[in-house]
């Protein structure tokens, strides 16, 4: 069965640090990961990664996928309240898309 | 707004009650997933749907639990005789595959929050 585990489960910092998310994963036919961020209601797409080694940026938000290691990691740097939320890293099921989840770390920014 | 949309955003019923949910998918996506999340936990896979056929059903989807799309457009999420443990957040999602799939993320709506007393 495909797995994805993500640490820390929480994680608390004050404005303006830099936090690191780990996520490993064990899925069969693996093809990519993905990154949400989930505030109140839907998770909203951040980071979809398919080649090791290449990072993907948005903003103070980055990504980078290492596929020996079987894991990615989800960096902000420079933290602002609204960075407050879950964030999930899911990995698809090659051929019908279904996505495993991981448990999510939940990021709380104290200004 | 295009994306996708879920009705209703709240629903409290009573145990043993029935209840349905709907999702819209944005338009031009042929594929539709439910997904149930509890607090705590990321969403779990329940079923898929690619146009108006269902492809594949958790485990989880117990048999009080029926989905349906009818065209390929909308689809409906009926839990029967609800229980206490069907709370929780539905989320429905929606892609567009074709091709190279894995590709196309998902998009989901802003869920419904089911609560069962």
């Amino acid at each position: 069965e495909d797995k994805v585990v993500q640490s820390p489960l929480s994680l608390v910092v004050h404005e303006g640090d830099t936090v690191t998310l780990n996520c490993s994963y064990e899925v069969t036919n693996f093809r990519s990961l993905l990154w949400y961020k989930q505030e109140k209601k839907a998770p909203t797409f951040l980071f979809m990664l398919t080649s090791s080694g290449i990072e993907k940026k948005s903003g103070r938000l980055s990504s980078i996928l290492d596929k020996k290691e079987l894991s990615s990691i989800l960096n902000i740097t420079a933290t602002q309240t609204g960075d407050s939320a879950i964030y999930l890293c899911a990995a698809p099921n090659f051929g019908n898309e279904k996505l495993t989840f991981g448990t999510g770390t939940r990021l709380t920014i104290i200004p | 707004d295009t994306g996708v949309s879920q009705d209703p955003r709240h629903k409290i019923t009573k145990r043993g009650q029935n209840v349905t949910f709907r999702c819209d998918p944005i338009s031009e996506h042929n594929r539709l997933y439910w997904y149930r999340q509890t607090l705590g936990q990321g969403p779990e896979f329940l079923t898929y749907f690619q146009n108006e056929a269902q492809l594949e059903k958790s485990r989880l989807l117990s048999d009080r639990f029926s989905a349906e799309r009818p065209k390929g457009s909308f689809s409906t999420l009926e839990i029967q005789r609800t229980e206490q443990g069907d709370s929780a957040m539905y989320l429905c999602a929606s892609s567009m595959s074709g091709g190279r799939a894995y590709n196309s993320p998902l998009h989901f709506g802003n869920g419904t929050r089911l609560t069962v007393t």
